[in-house]
């Protein structure tokens, strides 16, 4: 059981590159999100899927786009990288249960510098 | 517009000492409450986490105290250990079938022995 897995670990990219952030749970979530962590700033969510097949915007998803390819991967799409997008970025999957407690499982990370 | 407001932005506590980390949020809406805990080079792991229903939730050395009426909660480490060193999240969501969590800027937390 490897929770959620990211790759890369690491990425430099020009500015301009495109590149595909790969996430993945063997936890059977139906919930995965994807998050930005910049220094004071906290964690931002990108985009989320509730579910297999549906994707929406969190709180800044501007420069990404997301696919849900099954219930276990969602992945992450820079089409054309930005100095602005250098960041930690963390896919999670969400568990919840009956009683109402909930937790969100995060991958250990890419890091991405866009030059 | 920060939604939840998180401080110090920095701590550091004496081992054995009492960590206190600050959190005030705006939305009436938000009904979950959880920590996050984060040490270098690894994603957060939930820590502990309260529904606004009661007022303290504890765990271990960890405790949650929550107040409604002025929208603040706050994080208590108890006896505080060098392995707690670590960056502390607060976030809150308004829970439901998506569970958007906002998050706070962050408590860099340094015990020294």
């Amino acid at each position: 059981n490897a929770g959620v897995t990211q790759t890369p670990k690491f990425q430099v990219l020009k500015t301009g590159q495109s590149m595909t952030l790969q996430c993945a749970q063997d936890m059977n979530h139906n919930s995965m999100y994807w998050y930005r962590q910049d220094p004071g700033m906290g964690l931002r969510l990108i985009y989320y899927s509730a579910s297999e097949g549906t994707t929406d915007k969190g709180e800044v998803p501007n420069g990404y786009n997301v696919s849900r390819l099954n219930k276990r991967e969602f992945s992450l799409r820079l089409e054309s990288a930005a100095p602005s997008q250098t960041s930690v970025y963390f896919c999670a999957s969400r568990y919840r249960t009956g009683m109402g407690r909930e937790t969100q499982y995060f991958g250990p990370g890419t890091r991405l510098l866009v030059l | 517009q920060q939604q939840v407001k998180q401080s110090p932005q920095s701590l550091i506590v004496q081992k054995g000492g009492i960590s206190i980390i600050n959190c005030a949020y705006e939305n009436t809406a938000f009904d979950y409450f959880p920590w996050y805990q984060q040490f270098p080079g690894k994603g957060p792991a939930l820590l502990i986490a309260i529904r606004p229903d009661v007022s303290e939730k504890k765990e271990g050395r960890f405790t949650i105290s929550f107040n409604k009426s002025a929208k603040q909660f706050s994080l208590h480490i108890m006896d505080s250990q060098p392995g707690d060193s670590a960056t502390y999240f607060c976030a809150a969501s308004r829970g439901g079938a998506t569970n958007k969590l906002i998050f706070g800027t962050g408590t860099l937390l340094a015990v020294q022995p």
